[in-house]
């Protein structure tokens, strides 16, 4: 199984930069994935990551530790638009996913 | 990337009842899975929907109260039977594409149970 543990909600201010920690537990693991959820609205995907690293898409990265078990999610140049949940998915056998809680962003003026 | 679509996008029902959501996919998929999101609450995976063949279902979930189908590669419905007010929730669908095997989601059957 797998245990996928991040903060339940976090604050920022506009323009600044936030970063989300995920940290997992699995019995087996097919990669790490991020999904940014609006209220109301389906999860959108963010990123994915199965190696060590950071991966980069625009205002968005992600980096993985695979040894540590630790992930996070950095997000740059805050916009009131990111105000949403981000919730952190390990894959396990399968590739099924299991979601953390979910983070609950906060962006402020 | 794979668009899904997913009806009703909400209902409200009497307990007892049973509501079939379907999910339809643009392309042809890999994979395809039902979850449920209590409000204010993340994503948990009720089962794989197999072509052709019986889901697969997660702990706590069985076919008896969601029998899941899945005729094609871009087709599956879930059932939600004899609904009780604890059935009320978000159904959502998702499928992979292979690759790496990026979930997509639907944007989800808000249920509400009386």
């Amino acid at each position: 199984g797998q245990n996928i543990d991040q903060p339940t909600e976090m604050t920022a201010t506009e323009g600044a930069i936030v970063q989300i920690n995920c940290t997992y537990q699995t019995s087996g693991f097919n990669g790490l994935f991020w999904y940014q959820q609006h209220a109301g609205e389906a999860p959108t995907f963010l990123s994915y990551n199965v190696l060590d690293g950071l991966e980069e898409k625009g205002r968005f990265s992600s980096f993985l530790s695979r040894s540590k078990g630790y992930s996070y999610l950095l997000l740059k140049e805050l916009q009131m638009k990111d105000s949403a949940s981000y919730l952190c998915g390990g894959a396990g056998g399968g590739n099924k996913l299991t979601f953390g809680t979910g983070t609950q962003l906060k962006v402020e003026l | 990337s794979a668009v899904i679509s997913q009806k009703p996008s909400r209902d409200i029902c009497q307990r007892g009842t049973s509501l079939t959501i379907q999910c339809q996919v643009d392309s042809q998929v890999t994979m395809m899975f039902w979850y449920r999101q209590q409000p204010g609450q993340s994503l948990t995976l009720i089962a794989t929907a197999n072509q052709g063949s019986e889901a697969t279902y997660e702990s706590g979930f069985v076919i008896d109260k969601f029998p899941i189908s899945r005729p094609n590669l871009t087709f599956s419905t879930l059932t939600v039977s004899n609904m009780s007010p604890e059935d009320s929730s978000i159904y959502l669908c998702s499928a992979t594409t292979g690759g790496p095997n990026i979930q997509y989601f639907g944007a989800g059957t808000r249920l509400s149970v009386l």
